[in-house]
């Protein structure tokens, strides 16, 4: 019964290919979020959505492209992939958006490389 | 705009060790603190947290307090544990957009 998962675990493709992480949370929450941590082990946010809408976009390149088809998910579309996406993606989700008291879930990572 | 400051590692420590990890943060009104730990090949994990000032958050026998007064959330542990070898995030929580403001992370290493 997991919480927040996430497929793939690992990608591995071709720079200027188009790939998908897909994110499910079965926790009930409103909203999710996507973030990514580099070689460095730097995690930063990249997205936010609750229920449905886009709340945060943090100057992420316009190929990202999230979309959440309902509140359980939020998947992440890349175009174009490049080298400097290879990296660690985390979905997490939280109970409300307002809440600066409510714990974000992670899901296990995708770790995608780009070659 | 808020910012976490941890202490730079990678520590590495004896099992049955004290461990303190420091952990500032500037941020304007009230965030709630974490502490996330990540296992060599695991995502994240809540360790603990506290959401406003003066509270204590423990778990797995470490603990943190939030001290307005001095901006911090410093992680302790009185004895490490091998299992205990992760990396260590600081992260606040403030504002109205639920946006999770990370430190940069530390690296624990426990030899038996």
């Amino acid at each position: 019964d997991t919480a927040v998962s996430q497929t793939p675990k690992y990608l591995v493709t071709q720079m200027g290919n188009d790939k998908s992480i897909k994110c499910e949370q079965n926790l009930g929450h409103d909203t999710m979020y996507w973030y990514k941590q580099d070689s460095k082990k730097f995690l930063k946010i990249m997205f936010s959505y609750n229920n449905k809408e886009l709340i945060i976009n943090e100057t992420v390149p316009n190929r990202f492209s999230p979309k959440s088809p309902d509140k359980a998910h939020l998947n992440l579309h890349i175009n174009s992939l490049e080298l400097g996406d290879s990296a660690v993606y985390f979905c997490a989700s939280s109970a409300h958006l307002a809440g600066a008291r409510d714990t974000q879930y992670f899901g296990p990572g995708t770790r995608l490389t780009v070659l | 705009g808020d910012s976490v400051t941890q202490m730079e590692g990678p520590v590495t420590l004896s099992e049955e060790a004290f461990l303190t990890i420091n952990c500032t943060y500037t941020a304007t009104g009230y965030p709630s603190l974490f502490w996330y730990v990540q296992y060599p090949g695991e995502g994240l994990q809540l360790l603990l947290k506290a959401t406003k000032a003066d509270d204590k958050g423990s778990n797995k026998g470490f603990e943190a307090t939030y001290r307005k007064e001095t901006t911090s959330f410093h992680l302790e542990k009185g004895s490490v544990q091998v299992s205990d070898s992760a990396v260590y995030f600081c992260a606040l929580l403030g504002g109205t957009n639920s946006k999770l403001t990370f430190g940069k992370g530390i690296t624990l290493s426990v030899r038996p």
